[in-house]
């Protein structure tokens, strides 16, 4: 599975977009791009996934570039409960094998 | 839908003692895996059942570690003298066989503190 770039730590004020990236340069054509986040003291939870095409669901957006070398999660109204870490995850769709999480970006959404 | 459970949610014990950790994954999902987290750090992959079958370990699953799932319903972690480097959160996830994401769904984990 190809390795994920993500940075640290972002903030973002509560009811604002909350754009997460996440730079993946070295993604084969088969390789999709996977969103999980974990909030304290809980599992991880999934969020979104996508191939090459923009992705939209309930819970946010995933924006691919045309080179598929890096992405963008979007959280269109950040609530103080979307605080959590967010790993961007590339493998596979059709396999059945592990997920690899790098450390991911803890996101603080402030009032 | 109930979700992926797993119990205990926290166990302390002393280095050297056995410890069991048990996951019930959802209804009918054939896929059943177990990752370790530390403090700071990505959940980290140790072993992957398809229904009762083990078909996959990582080296991080060493000979005190064994995982099985008997029945492919429920499986439990077991660790054989425990060290304190075995401190961490066990999370067990779970997926169905046909589903073009893949998705996996999480536990709570299990809090394993080695004294």
């Amino acid at each position: 599975d190809a390795k994920t770039t993500q940075p640290t730590s972002m903030d973002c004020a509560e009811g604002r977009a909350a754009n997460l990236p996440c730079n993946h340069s070295t993604i084969s054509g088969n390789e999709y791009v996977y969103w999980y986040r974990q909030i304290h003291s809980q599992g991880p939870q999934y969020i979104i996934h996508g191939l090459k095409n923009n992705e939209t669901n309930e819970m946010a957006s995933l924006i691919i570039t045309e080179d598929r070398k890096s992405s963008t999660l979007i959280l269109p109204h950040a609530t103080l409960r979307d605080t959590a870490v967010y790993y961007c995850i590339v493998r596979g769709a059709g396999t059945a094998s592990k997920l690899t999480f790098g450390t991911g970006t803890r996101l603080q959404v402030t009032l | 839908d109930t979700g992926v459970s797993q119990d205990p949610r926290h166990k302390i014990t002393k280095r050297g003692q056995n410890v069991t950790f048990r996951c019930d994954p959802i209804s009918e999902h054939n896929r059943l895996y177990w990752y370790r987290q530390t403090l700071g750090q990505g959940p980290e992959f140790l072993t992957y059942f398809q229904n009762e079958a083990q078909l996959e370990k990582s080296r991080l699953l060493s000979d005190r570690f064994s995982a099985e799932r008997p029945k492919g319903s429920f499986s439990t972690l077991e660790i054989q003298r425990t060290e304190q480097g075995d401190s961490a959160m066990y999370l067990c996830a779970s997926s169905p066989k046909i589903r073009l994401g893949n998705e996996q769904f999480f536990g709570p984990g299990t809090r394993l503190t080695v004294l």
